[in-house]
């Protein structure tokens, strides 16, 4: 198995472009989490999905932030337009089905943004 | 979900057991105790978690008290490649899990 899969592994983009990170859970995988990071902030919970449908949004910054599961193989997430301090790791975690909450999350390697 | 408390750092001898405390209070009744751990630039590895029993895998142990609200990662022969930020988390049913700051773990060669 590959693991979670993320592309790109670094992006650099200059303040106003749309920015997309994209996501592949591990197969037979049903929940789907986006993280960010920062040396500020820590590991944040943005959104999470099961069943492709998205579950808690709480955690998306603002209105510039969106994410999609068009199925279960892929997501993304989309910042636009892009500002310097979303600057930051971005993680993408899948958890395959268990009895009620309880599954251990497998991360992905992480997307390295900088906007400049 | 519960909040967790964990040292900000620790020290430890490579070849010598690393034990992390955690403190969960607040624990309620069917909430797990994970594990994770994150070494510099790689996303975060699950290492354990339980419920009340201790636990043990080819990784590490976990201690868990009996009125579980603290609980203890044991590395039973730390290495070099155990330097890592290691969270503690409590895992309840909104499947949420909320990473703390952790405690970064310093293996002393």
């Amino acid at each position: 198995d590959a693991g979670v899969i993320q592309s790109p592994r670094h992006e650099v983009t200059e303040m106003g472009q749309e920015v997309t990170l994209r996501c592949k859970p591990i197969s037979g995988h049903n929940s789907l989490f986006w993280y960010r990071q920062t040396m500020m902030r820590g590991l944040e919970l943005l959104i999470y999905f099961n069943n492709n449908v998205p579950i808690d949004d709480s955690g998306m910054p603002e209105d510039r932030f969106s994410a999609k599961m068009p199925n279960a193989s892929f997501s993304t997430l989309k910042i636009q337009p892009s500002e310097p301090r979303d600057s930051a790791v971005y993680f993408c975690a899948s958890r395959s089905p268990q009895g009620g909450s309880i599954g251990t999350q497998y991360f992905g390697p992480g997307t390295r943004l900088l906007v400049l | 979900d519960a909040k967790t408390t964990q040292p900000t750092s620790m020290d430890c001898a490579e070849g010598r057991a690393a034990n992390l405390p955690c403190n969960h209070s607040t624990i309620s009744g069917n909430e797990y105790v994970y594990w994770y751990r994150q070494i510099h630039s790689q996303g975060p590895q699950y290492i354990i978690h339980g419920l009340k029993n201790n636990e043990t895998n080819e990784m590490a142990s976990l201690i868990i008290t009996e009125d579980r609200k603290s609980s203890t990662l044991i590395l039973p022969h730390a290495t070099l490649r155990d330097t890592a930020v290691y969270y503690c988390i409590v895992d309840g049913w909104d499947d949420k899990i909320i990473f703390g700051k952790g405690t970064r773990l310093h293996i002393l060669p």
